[in-house]
């Protein structure tokens, strides 16, 4: 079952542009949400987190919206920069406990 | 380097054969936790470990593999009689608290 769901495979945006990055989940146990950024040959490595007390999380060029009550969050990545190219994954976990994640979606910011 | 390693980072074997894989978590992290993921997919959750308590294991963990944490620090995953279904990167993770998960370069996996 697919409790966490990222329906753009991928993305392509300009450098300078706004990159918008989208994630649907279906359990309502989910309390803590995070994205994570995978380059080839890597593991994930942790961007930004947001929990479920909060509606947004801003760390420098990136910033986590989350509305509970669509169950949806998205990653905004202002300004873009082709550095930011890479697979992008939406993760969810009830209690901190083991994490759902969503298939990524693949961003290639072009110069 | 103190984050997460993983050997090998590469293993091609026969259907049938053994594969162990090992995982070394950051040193004051208490949870660990394996994912497997194929191409096209997230990583899917394994199991994970709490110190050397083994707290969840995954329907997707069949009886060919097992996880061990024996000491509470590194972790072994093996599987037996493998098959070309388990051909996957098998990544792990660890952590301290309710922060986020680090993870390891992961161990590629390719049954022939």
């Amino acid at each position: 079952d697919q409790q966490v769901k990222q329906n753009s495979p991928s993305l392509s945006v300009q450098e300078g542009r706004i990159s918008i990055l989208n994630c649907d989940y279906t359990n309502s146990m989910f309390d803590y949400f995070l994205w994570y950024k995978k380059y080839p040959a890597e593991g994930p490595t942790f961007l930004i987190s947001i929990s479920s007390i909060k509606d947004k999380n801003e760390d420098g060029r990136f910033t986590v919206f989350l509305n509970k009550s669509a169950k949806h969050l998205s990653l905004h990545i202002v300004p873009s920069q082709p550095g930011d190219s890479a697979v992008y994954f939406c993760a969810a976990s009830a209690s901190h406990n083991d994490m759902r994640f969503g298939a990524g979606t693949r961003l290639t910011v072009k110069p | 380097d103190t984050g997460v390693s993983q050997d090998p980072r590469h293993k091609i074997t026969k259907r049938g054969q053994n594969v162990t894989f090992r995982c070394d978590p950051i040193s004051e992290h208490n949870r660990l936790y394996w994912y497997r993921q194929t191409l096209g997919q997230g990583p899917e959750f394994l199991t994970y470990f709490q110190n050397e308590a083994q707290l969840e294991k995954s329907r997707l963990l069949s009886d060919r593999f097992s996880a061990e944490r024996p000491k509470g620090s590194f972790s072994t995953l093996e599987i037996q009689r493998t098959e070309q279904g388990d051909s996957a990167m098998y990544l792990c993770a660890s952590k301290a608290g309710e922060h986020e998960q680090f993870f390891g370069p992961g161990t590629r996996l390719t049954v022939l």
